[in-house]
């Protein structure tokens, strides 16, 4: 059984362009949440979605960035029009539900440089 | 709100010495509390937890003991080993699975 994938493991980025981070959660997980984590601090989180629908964005900055979870395919997580500081290293968890007992599962992450 | 105040480090220690990490938490309702191991370059690991006062989280000779009245969940180990060095962040959840975290405590164990 795969633990969660996320692609690409490093991204770099001109200022202004678009950052693509997708997720695959481990088999039979069906909730997924975003994390990012800026050099020398711990992990901020961003948004939790369960198949295509987001159940929590506040953490998730209001402009350029959007996150989705369709029926197929990974989660993205979505930035737009980048800037230096969104350069940071964005995690992905998943767990297969929110009762007690049902961990959530990290991937390796995307370390993304804007330059 | 929820918030979780972990030791700033970085720390260093000799292989064999003991380690003790302190965390304290703010949390409205009753939490679950976790503890992460991040290895250089790598994404988080589950440590241990503990889902009410006075349980004790443990697992490859690291434990932590949920304090309801003092509000810790500070992480022990008795002799570490090089292999130990990593960033270490404590975590709590109540409800959903977001968690928050701590701002990590970098452990440099040498030989």
């Amino acid at each position: 059984n795969a633990g969660v994938m996320q692609n690409p493991r490093h991204l770099v980025r001109r200022r202004g362009q678009e950052a693509r981070l997708r997720c695959s959660p481990m088999k039979g997980h069906s909730h997924v949440y975003w994390y990012r984590q800026l050099p020398e601090e711990g992990l901020k989180f961003m948004v939790y979605l369960q198949k295509e629908n987001i159940i929590d964005e506040s953490g998730m900055p209001k402009e350029r960035f959007s996150a989705e979870f369709p029926k197929e395919g990974p989660s993205i997580l979505r930035i737009q029009q980048v800037v230096r500081g969104d350069s940071a290293a964005y995690f992905c968890a998943s767990s297969r539900g929110i009762e007690e007992g049902t961990e959530a599962f990290f991937g390796q992450g995307t370390r993304l440089t804007v330059v | 709100g929820n918030s979780v105040t972990q030791m700033e480090g970085p720390v260093t220690l000799s292989e064999e010495a003991f380690l003790t990490i302190n965390c304290t938490y703010t949390a409205t309702g009753y939490p679950s509390l976790f503890w992460y191991v991040q290895y250089p370059g790598e994404g988080l690991q589950l440590l241990l937890k503990a889902t009410k006062a006075d349980d004790k989280g443990s697992n490859k000779g690291f434990e932590a003991t949920y304090r309801k009245e003092t509000t810790s969940f500070h992480l022990e180990k008795g002799s570490v080993q090089v292999s130990d060095s990593a960033v270490y962040f404590c975590a709590l959840k109540t409800g959903a699975n977001n968690l928050f975290f701590g701002t990590g405590t970098r452990l440099t164990v040498i030989p």
